[in-house]
């Protein structure tokens, strides 16, 4: 099965920068995604990990350690519209569902200014 | 990327009706999800559906509850079956495209 732990809610000032961790543990992993998801809405995608390393796009950066089991979301120069939860979610594929994601419960992430 | 729209998006039951919420894909796609998320909570895989074959449920849920169709590569089906209040949430179809997966709208569901 697969266990992804992420922060519940975490706070930031407008201007800052926020890191929100994912820790994940899956037998068959194949690739970590970083969704954000506005109330009321469907998530959207941000971001795909599949090797280790750092993907940098635009203000959002993505992080990934395989042997750790442990991955990052950087978003910078925050903005109010960055209020929103951010979901961590892994590929497995030994889970049944073959390439279907399994979502961590997601950190809400508030911007104040 | 690809656009998924879904129909209805919204709407409220009465318990122990049914209803059968359709997923529309602008491209034609292997791999179709089901997707459930409850008040406050997170995603939850429901079921894959691929085209040409059974669907794939995972653990804790049933076909007699959630009856899946996939009849081609860009349109599939979920219905929700014999109604009760738990079942109220938010149903995402989801499509893997390239290596990518992307959600629907999503259908939000009060059963009273």
């Amino acid at each position: 099965g697969q266990n992804i732990d992420q922060p519940t809610e975490m706070t930031a000032t407008e201007g800052a920068i926020v890191q929100i961790n994912c820790t994940y543990q899956t037998s068959g992993f194949n690739g970590l995604f970083w969704y954000q998801q506005h109330a009321g809405e469907a998530p959207t995608f941000l971001s795909y990990n599949v090797l280790d390393g750092l993907e940098e796009k635009g203000r959002f950066s993505s992080f990934l350690s395989r042997s750790k089991g442990y991955s990052y979301l950087l978003l910078k120069e925050l903005q109010m519209k960055d209020s929103a939860s951010y979901l961590c979610a892994v590929r497995d594929r030994t889970n049944q569902a073959g390439t279907a994601l399994i979502f961590g419960k997601g950190t809400t992430l508030s911007v104040s200014s | 990327s690809a656009v998924i729209s879904q129909k209805p998006s919204r709407d409220i039951c009465q318990r122990g009706t049914s209803l059968t919420i359709q997923c529309q894909v602008d491209s034609q796609v292997t791999m179709m999800f089901w997707y459930r998320q409850q008040p406050g909570q997170s995603l939850t895989l429901i079921a894959t559906a691929n085209q040409g074959s059974e669907a794939t449920y995972e653990s804790g849920f049933v076909i007699d509850k959630f009856p899946i169709s996939r009849p081609n590569l860009t349109f599939s089906t979920l219905t929700v079956s014999n109604m009760s209040p738990e079942d109220s949430s938010i149903y995402l179809c989801s499509v893997q495209f390239t290596d990518t997966q992307y959600f629907g709208p999503g259908t939000r569901l009060t059963v009273l």
